[in-house]
């Protein structure tokens, strides 16, 4: 299975970038990285996904490792709604969505 | 938002009764998909829908059975309920299985059996 690794926890503050490490030694060449994160009490949400190239959208911006093994996540300027719990996710040819425990962020103000 | 409701958002129910939670969806999306978290776990998956009548099991079906007979709705049965069942349950949709595809997650229900 198609498993991620995450630090537990990270701190950041308000209004600086955020740099979220994703480990993931077992993707393969076709496989998508994929983010989401989780706000207290709320389902996750979609934040970003990529193959090769880096990627941005009006959320974040995505890393990713020239030999894919690592991304990163990052967070422009961290916000306190920033706070959540954050998901490194790849699939492995099909529907199965790994969940590891995550990275659980900080924002302090 | 991506249009997905479920249905109770919370419960608490006694062990050994039945107990059936609905997703709701109005994005005429194909795959649909249950999963549980639990404290000190991610989500983890235990069934999911790929058609109107089509679902397989995912990696922990034991206990639970679904079904869906409207694309837009896939309901999640415990058929008789244990304490080890309590957890936060969510559904999600996606449009299709390609590996970029994203799922989008209901808000959960939280389900207390005693």
């Amino acid at each position: 299975d198609a498993k991620t690794t995450q630090p537990n926890s990270m701190e950041s503050n308000e209004e600086e970038p955020v740099h979220l490490p994703c480990n993931h030694s077992t993707i393969s060449g076709t496989d998508y990285i994929h983010w989401y994160r989780q706000l207290p009490s709320q389902g996750p949400e979609y934040v970003i996904h990529g193959l090769t190239s880096n990627v941005n959208n009006r959320m974040a911006s995505l890393a990713i490792a020239e030999d894919r093994k690592s991304s990163t996540l990052i967070l422009h300027r961290a916000t306190l709604r920033d706070a959540a719990v954050y998901y490194c996710i790849h699939t492995s040819g099909t529907y199965k969505y790994i969940f590891g425990t995550g990275t659980r962020l900080k924002v302090l103000a | 938002d991506a249009g997905i409701t479920q249905s109770p958002r919370h419960k608490v129910t006694e062990t050994g009764t039945p107990v059936t939670l609905r997703c709701h969806q109005t994005e005429n999306h194909r795959y649909m998909y249950w999963y549980r978290q639990d404290p000190g776990h991610g989500l983890r998956l235990i069934h999911y829908s790929y058609g109107v009548k089509d679902t397989d099991k995912g990696e922990v079906s034991d206990g639970y059975s679904v079904s869906r007979s409207k694309t837009e709705d896939f309901l999640l049965t415990l058929e008789s309920a244990t304490s080890s069942q309590t957890s936060v349950y969510f559904c999600a949709i996606s449009g299709g299985l390609a590996e970029q595809e994203t799922q989008y997650f209901g808000p959960g229900t939280r389900l207390l059996v005693l």
